[in-house]
């Protein structure tokens, strides 16, 4: 069965370091791989996306995500956090099955002055 | 301009009370989705719509009876209002059923008391 997880709860980074949120998976074949953020009080918005090509991804807001398909992993990474940055990260994958996504358990971000 | 809105933001109603959300999108896009957020931030799918058409539909209770008249318009009634209905619905929206960047509406939140 596909699936994917967020294996931190939260994850707290101090302004202007960099950050990781974890995201591994589990898919039959070839993962369609996805991250969305969610600030307070609001609805999700896209990030970024790794279909195919380039294990590296770059997507809004300075964020980007590494593909790793020997870890199957797929890590949602910023070089230099913001306060701004705090909310909640989700990790997708596609069910091949009936193209709907698959979504982990969320991860708060915490970024601290 | 908002992409996708969903009609009430908030709704307070007793058990047993009939119910429904709005859903518009003005984006064009053929697919439409409702998901439910609980308390603990998981989110999982209701029901997919594609051209009007009912793609997905989950283990959700038969109280919950989406409708879509055209494909910019995805609803939600609600039957018989239960304590653990309560938690936040998104409607979505996309172009196509490969799960694609998916728009989401700034959710309805439900309570039940």
């Amino acid at each position: 069965a596909q699936s994917v997880a967020q294996p931190e709860d939260q994850v707290n980074v101090a302004e202007g370091n960099p950050l990781t949120v974890k995201c591994t998976y589990s898919v039959s074949g070839n993962p369609y791989l996805f991250w969305y953020v969610q600030y307070p009080n609001r609805g999700l918005q896209f990030l970024l996306k790794y279909i195919t090509g380039d294990n590296l991804v770059k997507g809004s807001y300075g964020f980007e995500a590494e593909f790793n398909k020997s870890q199957t992993s797929f890590h949602l990474k910023k070089p230099s956090a913001l306060v701004s940055d705090s909310a909640l990260y989700f990790c997708a994958v596609r069910d091949d099955s009936n193209y709907q996504l698959i979504w982990g358990a969320g991860t708060k971000l915490i970024i601290k002055p | 301009d908002t992409a996708v809105s969903q009609t009430p933001k908030y709704l307070v109603t007793q058990m047993g009370n009939d119910k429904s959300i709005k859903c518009e999108q003005n984006l064009g896009h053929d697919t439409m989705y409702w998901y439910k957020q609980d308390s603990k931030k998981f989110l999982k799918i209701m029901f997919s719509y594609n051209n009007k058409e009912l793609i997905i539909n989950e283990t959700v209770p038969n109280r919950f009876s989406p409708k879509s008249p055209d494909k910019a318009h995805l609803n939600l009634h609600i039957n018989s209002l239960e304590l653990g209905d309560s938690a936040v619905y998104f409607c979505a929206s996309s172009q196509g059923l490969a799960g694609f960047s998916i728009f989401f509406g700034p959710g309805t939140r439900l309570t039940v008391t």
